[in-house]
């Protein structure tokens, strides 16, 4: 079935610093990809996703790129605020399943210190 | 706006209780979802819901249950079966479950504890 491996966090950077989260993926299919994120006390929010290899998502400075011949789409930024810090989720999803449903990787916790 | 409304934000259990959280969405969305969020484990799927009148169960549905007798509500019972509630649920809904490229969009959640 699908599933998502996701880089074990904590991760702990200074104010400015490049961001990557790693995020590997099994799908049976063709599969949509998707990066969450998730503040103190809230739910998810979509932050940027991906459907076809070699497409790149993008979104407040977040870049990923769907790597079919890896099965990996890694979140990176350049530069981290303090205002980053939160939970980041990556999922996929398999374009041949009628359900539509998620499978989630368990999370990376991001802190940044200014 | 549009969104999703899940209530009660905080939400205690008596031992022996049956809860029931609500979800409520006005994006005229098709699909709903209720996931368990437990620290380090990443969201679980326990039940999900493609059209009106019909749901299936997830991953984790043992002591839980739901309905949906309309397409913007999909409450979620934790039942006394549960003998672990103690968790963050989170609801959320898609346009269409056919279309694979579209997003999940989230409620806030509910955080439930046992007294």
């Amino acid at each position: 079935g699908d599933s998502v491996t996701q880089m074990e966090g904590p991760v702990t950077l200074s104010e400015e610093a490049f961001l990557t989260i790693n995020c590997t993926y099994t799908a049976t299919g063709y599969p949509s990809l998707f990066w969450y994120v998730q503040y103190p006390g809230e739910g998810l929010q979509l932050l940027l996703k991906a459907t076809k290899a070699d497409d790149k998502g993008s979104n407040k400075g977040f870049e990923a790129t769907y790597r079919k011949e890896t099965t990996s789409f890694h979140l990176e930024k350049g530069s981290v605020q303090v205002s980053d810090s939160a939970v980041y989720f990556c999922a996929v999803k398999d374009r041949g399943s009628t359900l539509g449903r998620l499978y989630f990787g368990r999370g990376t916790q991001l802190t940044v210190w200014p | 706006d549009g969104g999703i409304t899940q209530s009660p934000k905080y939400l205690f259990r008596k031992e022996g209780q049956n809860v029931t959280l609500s979800c409520e969405q006005n994006l005229n969305h098709d699909a709903m979802y209720w996931y368990r969020q437990d620290p380090g484990q990443g969201l679980r799927l326990i039940y999900y819901s493609q059209i009106v009148n019909d749901f299936q169960k997830g991953d984790i549905a043992e002591g839980y249950s739901v309905s949906r007798e309309k397409k913007e509500s999909f409450p979620l019972t934790v039942t006394s079966a549960q003998k672990n509630p103690t968790a963050f649920y989170l609801c959320a809904s898609q346009t269409d479950t056919s279309y694979s490229n579209q997003p999940q969009h989230f409620g806030d959640g509910t955080r439930l504890s046992i007294l």
